[in-house]
């Protein structure tokens, strides 16, 4: 199994350019997470999704959007994109609620 | 949201102990964990602890809960260079988002030969 896949690994976007980052898990996990993690910090929830067609807001959520048509993905999409969203963004899966969370590799954002 | 607090370094000699600590607020939260992330990769779950449980050992991690306190450790027997990472300790409950993990700041722990 793959697990969780996040592409793409690296991206410099500059102000006001949108973009999605892809996450795709192959576990047939219903809960999926999107977190991003500023140096020296934890990681802050953005959006979550407790399955197909149901998504709702995180901690941080401001600037960005998400979908879930399927179980498999949970694409992210920053729209006019700002120096405040350079961070490293992580995608998360979980079977069910209160269990092991699976992340993917992150994707390292940075914003000129 | 509530907190999750961790000091952030730690300095061990290779083939010392090392403790990492954690406090928590959310008096409801049902699991608590201890992932490590190695530089440039994502978070690696180590071992995890249920509430109502005081102590979990794996090989050489050793999981020490006081709920009373709200304070969680994490200790590596002989540590070894290859631990040097950074230790993020969570925690999730039903009041969290979706059950969402709550995670700390982190610990960068470095082990010198």
């Amino acid at each position: 199994n793959a697990g969780v896949t996040q592409t793409p690994k690296f991206r410099i976007l500059k102000i006001g350019q949108s973009m999605t980052l892809q996450c795709t898990q192959d576990m047939n996990h219903n809960y999926m997470y999107w977190y991003r993690q500023d140096p020296g910090m934890g990681l802050k929830l953005i959006y979550y999704s407790v399955g197909a067609g149901i998504t709702d807001k995180g901690e941080v959520p401001n600037g960005y959007n998400v979908s879930r048509s399927t179980t498999e993905d949970f694409p992210l999409r920053l729209e006019l994109a700002a120096p405040s969203q350079t961070s490293v963004y992580f995608c998360a899966s979980t079977l069910g609620a209160v269990t092991e969370a699976f992340f993917g590799q992150g994707t390292r954002l940075t914003v000129v | 949201g509530e907190d999750v607090e961790q000091s952030l370094f730690l300095s061990v000699r290779e083939g010392d102990s090392s403790v990492i600590n954690c406090t928590y607020t959310d008096s409801s939260s049902t699991y608590l964990y201890w992932y490590k992330q190695e530089p440039g990769a994502g978070l690696q779950l180590l071992t995890y602890i249920f509430s109502n449980m005081d102590m979990k050992q794996d090989q050489r991690l050793t999981v020490l809960l006081n709920k009373k306190d709200k304070h969680l450790s994490l200790r590596i027997a002989d540590t070894q260079t290859g631990d040097s990472a950074i230790y993020f300790c969570a925690e999730s409950s039903n009041s969290n988002s979706g059950y969402a993990l709550n995670f700390g700041k982190g610990t960068s722990l470095l082990v010198t030969p």
